[in-house]
This record gives C-alpha cells, structure tokens and sequence, in this order.
C-alpha cells in the first residue's frame, strides 16, 4: 500500500478482554516496528520484526503481550487480560531495510480499556 | 542505554520567527538521526533524516544539524507558520541498532 495502515483505529474494551491490533506495512519493507504513546508520556519501543522474526522484543512490558508477523508483511499485536495501565495509542512503522533507515509511522490504534 | 531529551517541552510563537528545537542524547554512537511531526490524535510525519556520517540537511523551511561529538541536534524552523504548530520529535537509534529511541518532543504553537 501507499503508507502504514493500521487498524482498528480506535477499540474500546473491557478489562479482563483480549484485543488484538492489526499493521500492514508498506509494501516491499522488511523491517517493522510497534511503539506504544500513552498519555503525557513518549513513544515507549515495543518489538521489532526483521522479515517474521522479532530480533529484539525487549520493550514489551509483560507475557500479556505478544507479537507476530506472517509473510514478512502483516504483524499482530495482541494483549490478553487487558488492564487499564493498557490505554494508549500503538502505532506501528515500518522502513525498507531496518536501521539507518527511514521510518515511516501508521496512523495508530488507541485502545481504551473500561 | 541511549536517551533522549528535548528542550523545551514547549514553545508559543508569533507567526514569522525563526524557531531553534533541541534535542540532546547520551551515547553518540548513532546510526543516524531523524526528526518527526506529530500533529494531535494522528500518527507520525517523518520531516529530516541525518545519516551519522552527516552533519546537517535541509527541507524546505526547515533544517536539521547533527553533532554526535557533543550529542546534539537542532531542528531549525524559518519563517514559522500557524500550520507548523505540532509537537516536534527527535529519535536516535539504540545501543543495539534495532530500534529508535524517542525524546518526548517539543510542542510548537505559532499564533496569526
């Protein structure tokens, strides 16, 4: 596609549910990236996928989170039992070959969690 | 591990001045250096990549310096505008070379 896209773009939840965020990169990028931007704070790394592997998923804050990608193209952020420290906005970016390269960010989902 | 600051944390201009945006960071070991836009409930808008071995570039109104000896960047904004009100980022790479670290930006407002 043109750019990231990423959905759903906004998900509201109960606490306790699973959600699950979807990222579709830009065509031809191998590498992928998922941030999380809560409230009053930064852009908080979470994973990084080079083709289908994560080399590094060292900012994911807890075994409630987990990551995957399939054909080297869509990846799925998935948080179960979900708690209200979840709200935030994800946003995911990709680039062509992974650093020094340019990142390119999607829109982001923001999740509410009730 | 690599961290990022910006300074100020926020900054209210009057439409047509020079604008300077800081941006510091601990390890200068960097793979590069690339200043961002985010404008409010919307995603990121890459503006300036400076390669490490680069020491500035520009786009338009806008021009980015590098000095990875003293761990600074500064994003330069001419001529400022109201539509260049938006929070400002600058993110470097970690130690590990697998993802940008993010400062938490610099929120520009720029009054008619």
């Amino acid at each position: 596609g043109a750019g990231v896209s990423q959905s759903p773009s906004n998900k509201v939840t109960e606490k306790g549910k699973d959600v699950e965020l979807r990222c579709d990169p830009i065509s031809g990028h191998t590498a992928l990236y998922w941030y999380r931007q809560s409230l009053g704070q930064g852009l908080e790394f979470l994973i990084y996928f080079q083709g289908n592997s994560a080399p590094d998923k060292s900012g994911l804050p807890s075994d409630r989170f987990s990551a995957e990608r399939t054909g080297g193209s869509v990846s799925t952020l998935t948080i179960q039992r979900t708690q209200q420290e979840d709200s935030a906005v994800y946003l995911c970016a990709s680039s062509l070959g992974g650093l020094p390269g340019e990142l390119f960010f999607g829109e982001g989902s923001r999740l509410t969690v009730l | 591990k690599q961290e990022v600051t910006q300074i100020p944390a926020a900054l209210s201009v009057p439409e047509g001045e020079n604008l300077v945006l800081n941006c510091s960071f601990t390890d200068s070991a960097i793979y590069n250096l690339q200043w961002f836009r985010q404008d409010p409930g919307k995603g990121l808008t890459s503006l300036l990549l400076i390669q490490s071995s680069q020491r500035e570039q520009t786009s338009g109104r806008l021009n980015a310096s590098l000095d990875k000896s003293s761990g600074r960047s500064t994003l330069y904004i001419a001529a400022s505008q109201p539509g260049d009100s938006a929070t400002y980022l600058c993110a470097v790479a970690n130690q590990a070379g697998t993802a940008l670290i993010f400062g938490k930006g610099t929120t520009l407002s720029v009054s008619s």
